[in-house]
């Protein structure tokens, strides 16, 4: 199993610049989720998905949309980047809104010019 | 809202060394709390967790114990290895919130030989 996978890895974008990250879990989880991690402030919810067809907006949603393509997969999108946007982001999926377990994927490292 | 504070980093010790970080938090009702680290390069892994009150969590020579009275979940190992150098970030779920996690900004531990 590869578990929660996603790319790329690393980014560079100009401002104003749109993106798309993807990710993917091989788990058969309900439930995904996208984080941004920043220095001294920890983890971030952007967007999560509780199961297929849904998604709702977590703490910062702002600038960015995302889509549950299948119970799969579960892409970010930045339509125009910002210099605020550089981050360090995380997919993560779990069993469903009641599991004590998020499992998390290796990160894409975003930098805004 | 809910919220989570750990103590600020970097920790550097010696190998064998006892660790001690720091983790306090906010909620409301009774939370389910986490420990999570994360490798150099990785994404975050769970340690170990506490669902309820005075439950101990254990894993891999860490322990927390979930500690009601002055809402604290402090991380402690009794000999720490230079393979134990990562960040640790301590986490909540709580009652009140749909399967979202709540997570601290996050300890860097290094260890040196």
């Amino acid at each position: 199993n590869a578990g929660v996978t996603q790319t790329p890895k690393f980014q560079v974008l100009k401002t104003g610049q749109s993106m798309t990250l993807q990710c993917a879990q091989d788990m058969n989880h309900n439930s995904m989720y996208w984080y941004r991690q920043d220095p001294g402030m920890g983890l971030r919810l952007i967007y999560y998905s509780a199961s297929e067809g849904t998604t709702d907006k977590g703490e910062v949603p702002n600038g960015y949309n995302v889509s549950r393509l299948n119970k799969r997969e579960f892409s970010l999108r930045l339509e125009s980047a910002a210099p605020s946007q550089t981050s360090v982001y995380f997919c993560a999926s779990s069993d469903g809104p009641g599991s004590y377990e998020q499992y998390f994927g290796p990160g894409t490292r975003l930098t805004v010019t | 809202g809910n919220s989570v504070t750990q103590m600020e980093g970097p920790v550097t010790l010696s190998e064998e060394a006892f660790l001690t970080i720091n983790c306090t938090y906010t909620a409301t009702g009774y939370p389910s709390l986490f420990w999570y680290v994360q490798y150099p390069g990785e994404g975050l892994q769970l340690l170990l967790k506490a669902t309820k009150a005075d439950d101990k969590g254990s894993n891999k020579g860490f322990e927390a114990t979930y500690r009601k009275e002055t809402t604290s979940f402090h991380l402690e190992k009794g000999s720490v290895q230079v393979s134990d150098s990562a960040v640790y970030f301590c986490a909540l779920k709580g009652t009140d919130s749909w399967g979202k996690f709540q997570f601290g900004a996050g300890t860097q531990v290094v260890v040196t030989p």
